[in-house]
């Protein structure tokens, strides 16, 4: 079974700052993690993914992640914000073994002008 | 582009009734699921199907069922309808096999029981 924590569930920041949105993960067996995003009234849209190879990837809008196996980490960082950046964030894991993800308990990123 | 469209946006109801979540993906996708996402706690499984007819228990499968008659659509239903299932509910759907296949969320029933 894997689980998953994001360790901040509020992340404020002023528009074009940088920003860093923290997951760790638990797993007995290798994984695939992914990041998830939320804009207002919608659905989930996948932002990126690591499957393997190169640890650090490259998703939409800017935002990349760097999978540190070691740390059992999976951050989420932008060099520059906007305002429509603003949403919640999810971060994923799942088996490679499966299709079930399970997420975690979601940063909201409010980005202020 | 894929495409999962859930019947309702909001929805209210009274504790006891009888619930039906419908959701419907139009890529001939064998895989879909059901979850459940409340503040503080993110998303949790609450059934899946892997084909018509067959489903399997996620995580929090208590108090609902599911029906896939058809491989495009996916049923979520509440039997009796209780306050503590106000929350909103994400479907998604994805291809199977492979290393790996993205899921696509439909927008989400929030779904208000009194």
């Amino acid at each position: 079974a894997q689980s998953v924590t994001q360790l901040d569930s509020q992340v404020p920041v002023f528009e074009e700052a940088p920003v860093e949105l923290r997951c760790n993960y638990s797993s007995s067996v290798s994984v695939y993690l992914f990041w998830y995003v939320q804009y207002p009234n919608q659905g989930l849209q996948l932002l990126l993914k690591y499957l393997s190879g190169s640890t650090l990837v490259k998703g939409i809008n800017g935002f990349e992640a760097e999978f540190n196996k070691s740390q059992t980490s999976f951050h989420l960082r932008k060099p520059s914000v906007h305002i429509s950046d603003t949403a919640e964030y999810f971060c994923a894991v799942s088996g490679i073994s499966g299709s079930r993800l399970t997420f975690g308990e979601g940063t909201q990123l409010t980005v202020n002008p | 582009d894929v495409k999962v469209t859930q019947s309702s946006r909001y929805l209210v109801k009274r504790t006891g009734e009888k619930v039906f979540l419908e959701c419907v993906q139009d890529m001939d996708h064998e895989n879909m699921f059901w979850y459940r996402q409340d503040p503080g706690l993110g998303l949790r499984l609450i059934y899946f199907s892997y084909d018509v007819k067959m489903k399997e228990k996620g995580d929090i499968p208590e108090g609902y069922s599911v029906s896939r008659e058809k491989k495009e659509r996916f049923s979520l239903i509440l039997e009796s309808a209780s306050t503590n299932q106000t929350s909103m509910y994400l479907c998604a759907s994805n291809l199977a096999g492979g290393t790996y296949n993205e899921q696509f969320f439909g927008p989400g029933t929030r779904l208000t029981v009194l």
